[in-house]
């Protein structure tokens, strides 16, 4: 069974930058697209974006300035930064896998980031 | 981006109660269309892909339809485990957009 698990600080300064790991265990990163999601409190899901295990990216437009995903699978894991953040990207942050059909079939469970002084 | 519209946002139903929940896109998607179930502390799970296909291991009582821009997801007999928060997305394009979810309570 594969499991994703997000790490990292739950508490960032405005203006730093955001650095999150997902772990995935139970399968390899190899073959999938791996994909970052999150939700503000009380506002919707936002796709933020996503690394091939080759290491292309796709990132939302909304994001691309700040945000950079990447891969290590000698460790079975990816990563996220955003930089420069603030108040708005408070947020519960998703890693994800999309599988063959483009779902996302695996998720974890979530982690809180809080954007504050 | 493509703009996912979700009814209701939240819905009061009881064990054994049909329960539709509707997704609208803002254009033409194909079937290109995923719902997932949220539970509070846990990870969000996915339901159906492809619009009308069923997760491994999902309980037969999930079913989805609709194609375009319409899209329902239907849970024929609503169970204890069932009451949680509902998302439908759309992955025709990127960026990936998501609907606002529907809560299913306990009336």
């Amino acid at each position: 069974q594969v499991q994703l698990q997000e790490s990292g600080p739950g508490l960032v300064k405005p203006s730093e930058t955001l650095s999150l790991s997902c772990t995935v265990s139970g399968g390899t990163i190899s073959s999938y697209y791996w994909s970052w999601i999150r939700q503000p409190p009380g506002k919707g899901l936002e796709w933020i974006g996503y690394i091939y295990y080759s290491g292309s990216t796709n990132y939302n437009p909304s994001l691309k300035s700040r945000v950079t995903i990447s891969v290590d699978t000698s460790k079975n894991q990816f990563s996220l930064k955003l930089s420069s953040v603030t108040a708005a990207d408070t947020a519960v942050y998703y890693c994800a896998r999309e599988n063959t059909a483009l779902a996302l079939d695996y998720w974890g469970q979530g982690t809180l980031v809080t954007v504050s002084s | 981006d493509i703009q996912m519209t979700q009814s209701p946002s939240t819905l009061s139903a009881s064990v054994g109660d049909r329960v539709t929940i509707t997704c609208r896109a803002s254009q033409s998607i194909g079937t290109w269309l995923a719902w997932y179930q949220r539970k509070p502390g846990k990870a969000p799970k996915l339901l159906i892909y492809q619009a009308s296909t069923l997760e491994s291991g999902v309980p037969s009582r999930f079913s989805g339809s609709g194609s375009g821009t319409e899209f329902t997801l239907t849970i024929s007999s609503l169970q204890p485990d069932d009451f949680a928060t509902y998302y439908c997305q759309q992955y025709n394009n990127y960026p990936r957009t998501f609907g606002q979810g529907t809560k299913v309570e306990i009336k």
